[in-house]
């Protein structure tokens, strides 16, 4: 049972351009959010999260949107680098209990020159 | 901020020796430490959550006795993969969870010949 859903396995956007990443979440105890960029053979990198008492959350180049009724969220990255080029992760976890992180599968994004 | 060191980052072994993978929170302490295994072009799986001083808790699926977790210290959790065998070849990855929030190792890339 996959309770976070990345269905994009990849993404190429245009530099400079807006890069979506989207995550779909089924369970609905989750309550604290979360991006990672990850590259090969390294461990993710912390990007921006949020929780569920809001609906969006800002740093830099980066915007999560939580739209909580669709158990839908959403990473936007303006304008996008080519460093950007990376596995994203999103995951999600629930400030009870073990408050273990669920990932999705991943989105491959490329940014392209 | 917060820093895990993880060691080694790659190891190749024979099937049926024991690996240990290594993970310290570098200036912080880590009540919880998360053990996540990924497979490529995959997700990262939680493998199971350790709690300082006590005994781990294993996600359905991971044999608790084939994936030894100790958690002697608030700074230090290894896990040891013992009679490895070539199906045990993946990418492991821990977090430790403080003030900060979560944070990841560098990984370990396992491979069992």
């Amino acid at each position: 049972d996959q309770q976070v859903k990345q269905n994009s396995p990849s993404l190429s956007v245009q530099e400079g351009r807006i890069s979506i990443l989207n995550c779909d979440y089924t369970n609905s105890m989750f309550d604290y959010f979360l991006w990672y960029k990850k590259y090969p053979a390294e461990g993710p990198t912390f990007l921006i999260s949020i929780s569920s008492i809001k609906d969006k959350n800002e740093d830099g180049r980066f915007t999560v949107f939580l739209n909580k009724s669709a158990k839908h969220l959403s990473l936007h990255i303006v304008p996008s680098q080519p460093g950007d080029s990376a596995v994203y992760f999103c995951a999600a976890s629930s400030f009870q209990g073990a408050q273990k992180l669920v990932f999705g599968q991943g989105t491959r994004l490329t940014i392209n020159p | 901020g917060a820093v895990v060191s993880q060691h080694p980052s790659w190891v190749i072994c024979k099937s049926g020796t024991s690996v240990k993978i290594e993970c310290r929170s570098l200036d912080f302490q880590a009540t919880t430490m998360f053990w996540y295994r990924q497979f490529p072009k995959q997700s990262l799986m939680l493998m199971a959550t350790s709690n300082e001083g006590s005994k781990a808790t294993y996600e359905q699926g991971v044999e608790k006795d084939k994936f030894l977790i100790n958690h002697a210290s608030l700074t230090l959790s290894t896990l040891t993969v013992t009679s490895a065998h070539p199906e045990d070849s993946s990418f492991y990855i821990c977090s430790a969870r403080g003030s900060y929030g979560y944070t990841f190792g560098s990984g370990t890339r396992l491979t069992v010949v």
